[in-house]
Parts: structure tokens; sequence; C-alpha cells
């Protein structure tokens, strides 16, 4: 099966509010992750990542958070924005290979004004 | 944007045909990639170049066939193509692999396939 997933695959939340996108993780080799957000019509953008030797790092409104006792990695939005509608990617490398990210299928976030 | 441009970004062809997507990146990377993205499924990494010379053949059907002339340049040659071969063709580029780190790659906005 696939090494990075998703929890859901959809997630609707209202303007302002705080969303959290989450991924499960299967390799426990993995040392490197990394969250994408695809708009319609457009490739990935990168947004956030992290090491294997971090647990948190923000960034602009976003956060991501690493708990490697259960291989499960989340992407924090604050004050969540219209223009943060997209489907978000996560994906891993498991080092063993540097330029292999592996994705998983994505959650549509979608703003309600 | 983000630095990665690809052309054409729509194309249309015949299962017979033989056409070519560009890949150009102006980070100043040393690795490209491509990738396919179909409907419902998850990003599938199909080439991986550093420094000109591919590191990763990622089980790809021989009729696509990819070329990196220079480490700003990428092809992906294309010739009797499927009806399943139809999906989103993304490029990538990023810092050289290996050295035992990763790093993020930055893509391009992909070149929308049909295969009629």
């Amino acid at each position: 099966g696939e090494s990075v997933g998703l929890h859901l695959p959809t997630l609707s939340v209202q303007e302002g509010d705080n969303s959290i996108i989450n991924c499960a993780y299967s390799n426990s080799a993995s040392d490197y992750f990394i969250w994408y957000k695809q708009e319609s019509g457009k490739g990935p953008q990168f947004i956030i990542d992290i090491r294997s030797n971090m647990d948190k790092r923000q960034g602009q409104r976003v956060t991501v958070l690493l708990n490697k006792t259960v291989k499960h990695l989340s992407l924090q939005i604050a004050a969540t924005q219209p223009g943060d509608s997209a489907v978000y990617f996560c994906a891993e490398n498991y080092g063993g290979s540097q330029g292999n990210l592996i994705f998983g299928k994505g959650t549509k976030l979608s703003v309600k004004p | 944007e983000t630095g990665v441009t690809q052309t054409p970004r729509h194309l249309v062809m015949g299962m017979t045909n033989k056409k070519s997507l560009k890949c150009e990146q102006h980070l100043g990377h040393n690795a490209m990639y491509w990738y396919k993205q179909s409907a419902k499924k998850p990003l599938e990494l199909m080439f991986v170049y550093n420094f000109k010379e591919q590191t990763e053949n990622n089980s790809v059907p021989s009729r696509f066939s990819p070329e990196c002339p220079n480490s700003s340049h990428l092809f992906l040659h294309l010739h009797t193509l499927q009806p399943e071969d139809s999906a989103l063709y993304l490029c990538a580029s990023s810092h050289s692999v290996g050295g035992g780190q990763s790093y993020e790659q930055y893509f391009g906005p992909g070149t929308r396939l049909t295969v009629t």
C-alpha cells in the first residue's frame, strides 16, 4: 500500500477558523516531510517542510507537527482564508534516494465565507 | 510564479502521434523531475535527473522517453501513447539530490495531456 496517506479526503472550514490537515506515514525511516498546496489548474506549491530531527516548525500562518511515535504529520493553518481553498498534499522521503518524494492522495480544503 | 515553466500547457494527441513536453527552470537547480498526476491517484514520480544524469526511472513504459540536455531543461518525448496515459504531467526542480539530504521541489504548472 501507499506509505503516505490522509485521514480525510475533504475538509470544510469557516473563514477565520483554524484548519488542521492530517497525514499518516508508514515508513519509520522517513527523514524528511513536506506539505504542498495545489490550486485548480496549477502545479503543487511548496508550503513548509520539516526534517525528522524536529517535531514542530512554523511558517507564516502555517505550522507543521511531526509525531514520529505514531508516524503522523499535520498541517495547521491559522485564520483560514478563502485563498487557502485548495488540495493539500503531504509527502515523505525516506532517505534511500533523496529525490524520491512519496505523495499522499491529498485533502481538499474548502473555506466557507 | 515558481520559476519552473512548462510548455505546452495543453496537448491533445492521437495514439500514433509523437510529441514532446518541455520544462525549463530558472532557479539554478541541478535536479529535475517528471511526475504524472492522474485523477484520484497520488502524484507518481516518473524520472529523476541529477546534474543531467538520470538517477531514477520509476518503471515507466518506454513510450515515455526523457531527455535532459542541461540542468535547466528537461524534455519528455511521447510516442504511441495509450488513452490511460491521459493525465497532468508535472515537472519539478530542486537542489541536487544525494549527499544525505532532501530538499523541497518546485513544480511547474503542468501539461494537461489527452490521448485520443
